[in-house]
């Protein structure tokens, strides 16, 4: 069973672009975090939202926290090459020792 | 400040062999999670140790196994390999506080293909 969903799994798009990102649950979670992957290498933090209805803002990228902290999503303005890789979300429940993740977006931006 | 190193980064295997993967916390992390991530998914959680005893597992088969050592590296085991265990093996070191597991802090991973 899937815990998270992520839309869409991928996305193709010229630089310049905005986009958006979802991730979606029926569970209630303590912290959600957003990761980049790229190829080889394994994922490396973005953010991590914690309160219901949090906004972050890390640069282009923007991440919201669901009212219930069920959902999130990253926007992406002017998206750039550099911005290329998969883009997970994994969601923590509160002691629990582990992350459980979405399958991921995989975005190609494109020049 | 050293990072999380992970060793080997690709290996082959037969089915029905056995496998060490082999994982270097950072620099002051008491912590490590091991995570099984098949192509086109996300990790799944295998297990956790902290302070060399294993605190919690994820749906795994007992075949799956570890170890934390004193300077808090860690080794992942798996026997009796099947063709499904082919995925990259990332670990992630962080230092536990009280309940919280905090920020993780992942390897490139180790690449398995079992044939």
């Amino acid at each position: 069973t899937q815990l998270l969903e992520q839309s869409p799994q991928f996305l193709s798009i010229q630089e310049g672009e905005n986009l958006t990102v979802y991730c979606n649950s029926s569970s209630v979670f303590s912290s959600l975090q957003w990761y980049r992957q790229e190829p080889g290498e394994g994922p490396v933090l973005l953010v991590t939202v914690v309160t219901g209805g949090e906004v972050k803002k890390l640069k282009r990228l923007t991440f919201q926290f669901g009212d219930a902290r069920k959902d999130s999503s990253l926007h992406i303005t002017a998206a750039q090459p550099g911005d290329t890789g998969l883009y997970l979300c994994a969601g923590e429940k509160g002691g629990s020792e582990k992350l459980v993740f979405g399958k991921g977006t995989k975005l190609t931006v494109n020049p | 400040e050293t990072g999380v190193t992970q060793s080997p980064t690709h290996l082959i295997k037969t089915r029905g062999q056995q496998v060490t993967l082999r994982c270097s916390s950072q620099s002051g992390h008491n912590t490590v999670s091991w995570y099984q991530q098949a192509l086109g998914q996300g990790p799944q959680f295998i297990f956790q140790y902290y302070r060399e005893e294993e605190n919690g597992r994820g749906n795994f088969p007992p075949r799956f196994s570890g170890l934390q050592f004193p300077n808090y590296s860690s080794e992942l085991n798996v026997n009796a390999l099947e063709l499904d265990d082919s995925a990259l093996y990332l670990c992630a070191s962080s230092t536990r506080d009280r309940d919280a597991t905090g920020e993780l802090f992942f390897g490139e991973g180790s690449r398995l293909t079992v044939l």
